[in-house]
């Protein structure tokens, strides 16, 4: 059975880092694209981040470009997204996707107040 | 970016009948488009993926179809478990880009 299981998230203050973690289970992880979505109050869905299979190739949407990184490690089965300069727009739901879509994970919180 | 726009925000429907959802892309995305289902406090739950072939395990009443800037999904006869929020998704440029969903919900 395919399972992804978010961790890492949280309330974190304006301008704060965060770093959220996924564990992969179920299928062969370092041979698929990776994903990280999130659902935001302000924005609904939004396709946040990819990760090829070797982490050579990745991708942003323009609102985290130059504040998130995401990366992997097949070895670990895990994949990551390291979130700084928070903003009280990224506040939201995140969840890690398998690429193809198929597979989700059940979400973490991330919640940026002061 | 793409813009993907759903209509109607909300849909009420008498379970048994038909429903038809519509999701319009400001360009064309090909076949290159997905819809959702996501129940609340879960995550979306693929359906439909290439505009018209059903993700494993998705019953049959959930059908999908168009190309280039127009889709629909229809569910040709609601049970009740189908009362949720339906999300279109196009994948044929980066950024991929959401719908703002539809709500389908019972008359």
């Amino acid at each position: 059975e395919v399972q992804l299981v978010e961790s890492g998230g949280g309330l974190v203050q304006p301008g704060g880092s965060l770093r959220l973690s996924c564990g992969a289970s179920g299928f062969t992880f370092s041979k698929y694209w990776m994903s990280w979505v999130r659902q935001t109050p302000g924005k609904g869905l939004e396709w946040v981040a990819n990760i090829k299979e070797d982490g050579s190739e990745k991708d942003y949407v323009d609102s985290v470009k130059g504040r998130f990184t995401i990366s992997r490690d097949n070895a670990k089965n895990s994949l990551y997204l390291q979130m700084n300069s928070l903003r009280a727009e990224d506040t939201g739901v995140y969840y890690c996707a398998r690429a193809d879509r198929y597979y989700w994970g059940q979400g973490t919180l991330v919640t940026v107040s002061s | 970016e793409i813009v993907m726009t759903q209509s109607p925000a909300t849909l009420s429907v008498s379970p048994g009948e038909r429903a038809t959802l519509s999701c319009r892309a400001s360009q064309s995305v090909s076949s290159n488009l997905a819809w959702y289902q996501q129940k609340p406090g879960q995550a979306p739950r693929l359906l439909i993926y290439g505009a018209s072939t059903r993700a494993t395990g998705i019953p049959a009443r959930f059908s999908g179809s168009g190309s280039g800037t127009e889709f629909t999904l229809t569910i040709s006869s609601l049970q009740s478990e189908d009362f949720a929020v339906y999300y279109c998704q196009q994948y044929n440029n980066w950024p991929y880009s959401f719908g703002q969903g539809t709500k389908l919900e019972i008359k």
